[in-house]
């Protein structure tokens, strides 16, 4: 079946844009993640989601980051008044049930703030 | 001191090589333990997860996790071309170890 999928791939922005980064997890997903991923390091987690909600959103930088999931399956990041410090690959990862079964990962969405 | 600490190489080796990849990390809390392999340009994806110390094996792939010494390990036997890629360590954490903490990933590269 389909896999994670990310949009856009790529997202070039200037400084002080709005930007909204979208994920489509597996049909059937309940469970959603966003993490973010600098150049040279890992994957940072930012949110998760169980269904509608988010569980835990402590690790959003700022209020600047913000993400939804109205109907429990597609999930929108959005980022306000971005800084040339959000350039990054934002990967978005859906799991089965609950948090314990395996995070499947989408390719990524590559934003570049100019 | 991170909380997960992983030597980010790049490690180069010839064809059918064991590789042999490592991290640390500091919270005795910690149980749940990953590696993932990311190709340029795309998304991690999960090789081997385990829950307790000791060694899991899964083809030419073996992990290894030493609590005691905070220690996680990725063997990789007879090495191919198509191995190369980054090796990330995840550890989770969180009620449900659904918070991954990844370490910064090994560049690995299998020379034919």
């Amino acid at each position: 079946g389909a896999g994670v999928s990310q949009t856009p791939s790529n997202k070039v922005t200037e400084k002080g844009k709005y930007v909204e980064l979208r994920c489509d997890p597996i049909s059937g997903h309940t469970a959603l993640y966003w993490y973010r991923q600098s150049l040279g390091q890992g994957p940072e987690f930012l949110i998760y989601f169980q269904g509608t909600g988010a569980a835990d959103d402590s690790g959003l930088p700022n209020d600047r980051f913000f993400a939804v999931r109205p109907e429990g399956s597609v999930s929108t990041l959005k980022i306000q008044r971005t800084e040339r410090g959000d350039s990054a690959v934002y990967l978005c990862a859906s799991s089965l049930l609950s948090s314990t079964d395996t995070q499947y990962f989408g390719p990524g969405t590559r934003l570049t703030v100019l | 001191q991170k909380e997960v600490e992983q030597d980010p190489g790049p490690l180069s080796v010839p064809e059918g090589a064991i590789v042999s990849l490592n991290c640390t990390y500091s919270n005795s809390a910690f149980q749940y333990f990953m590696w993932y392999r990311q190709y340029s340009r795309k998304g991690p994806e999960l090789l081997m997860y385990t829950y307790s110390s000791g060694n899991k094996e899964d083809g030419r792939f073996t992990a290894q996790v030493d609590k005691s010494s905070k220690y996680i390990s990725l063997f990789i036997r007879d090495s191919q071309p198509s191995d190369s890629a980054t090796y990330l360590c995840a550890i989770g954490s969180g009620g449900s170890n659904y918070k991954l903490t990844f370490g910064k990933g090994t560049l690995l590269t299998v020379n034919p």
